[in-house]
């Protein structure tokens, strides 16, 4: 299975600042997918990134909020901006297959405030 | 009602002994289904995949799937501390690719 390195590993921010997370793979994939863990919840879909097109979100998640790149087929970008305490959380990336199941990062370990 | 219910535990067991975790659904068009072990501050690793009813094994690890009854399971057999983590159930539709995550069960395997 593909090999996940996610930066940064964990941010204190304070509130109204963006942070940007990355995601690298070690291999070529279609699909990056971003989540969102929240303490005591589910984790949660944020968007799905396809390398050249825009990223599709979820319900409740913006573009304007959550900006996302995708310039290659190995790496993608998160943005959190505006960021307030509520968004303190921890975002996944994840890639994989239908079919295969799917492999996750590590995580960023967000505090906002 | 959530798409995917988990009892969030903590569940405590010695060591050695058979656990058994869950996750009920009411989505009747999930077809996929996956169990994720977690560690404290990492990120969640794949344990087991099951495409439709039936058994599959790996291990000491059994997952379970009833769609009838819409409910999955995970067994684990001779469990050890290292088997201490937070257990997540997972799922998706056919034609989808987003996965539908239970709350997690918190596991402690007691030396």
């Amino acid at each position: 299975s593909a090999v996940i390195s996610q930066k940064p590993s964990r941010d204190i921010c304070q509130r109204g600042t963006s942070l940007t997370i990355q995601c690298q793979v070690d291999s070529q994939v279609t699909m990056m997918f971003w989540y969102r863990q929240q303490p005591g919840q589910s984790l949660t879909l944020i968007a799905t990134a396809n390398q050249g097109s825009e990223a599709t979100y979820e319900s409740g998640f913006v573009i304007d909020k959550f900006p996302i790149s995708r310039p290659n087929l190995t790496f993608s970008t998160l943005t959190v901006s505006n960021m307030s305490p509520e968004d303190s959380s921890i975002y996944l990336c994840s890639v994989g297959q239908r079919n295969r199941g799917y492999t996750f990062g590590s995580g960023t370990r967000l505090t906002v405030v | 009602q959530k798409e995917v219910e988990q009892d969030p535990g903590p569940l405590s067991v010695p060591e050695g002994a058979i656990v058994s975790l869950n996750c009920t659904y009411s989505n009747s068009a999930f077809q996929y289904f996956m169990w994720y072990r977690q560690y404290s501050r990492k990120g969640p690793e794949l344990l087991m995949y099951t495409y439709s009813s039936g058994n599959k094994e790996d291990g000491r690890f059994t997952a379970q799937v009833d769609k009838s009854s819409k409910y999955i399971s995970l067994f684990i057999r001779d469990s050890q501390p290292s088997d201490s983590a937070t257990y997540l159930c997972a799922m998706y539709q056919g034609g989808s690719e987003k996965l539908v995550f239970g709350k997690g069960t918190k596991l402690t395997v007691n030396p």
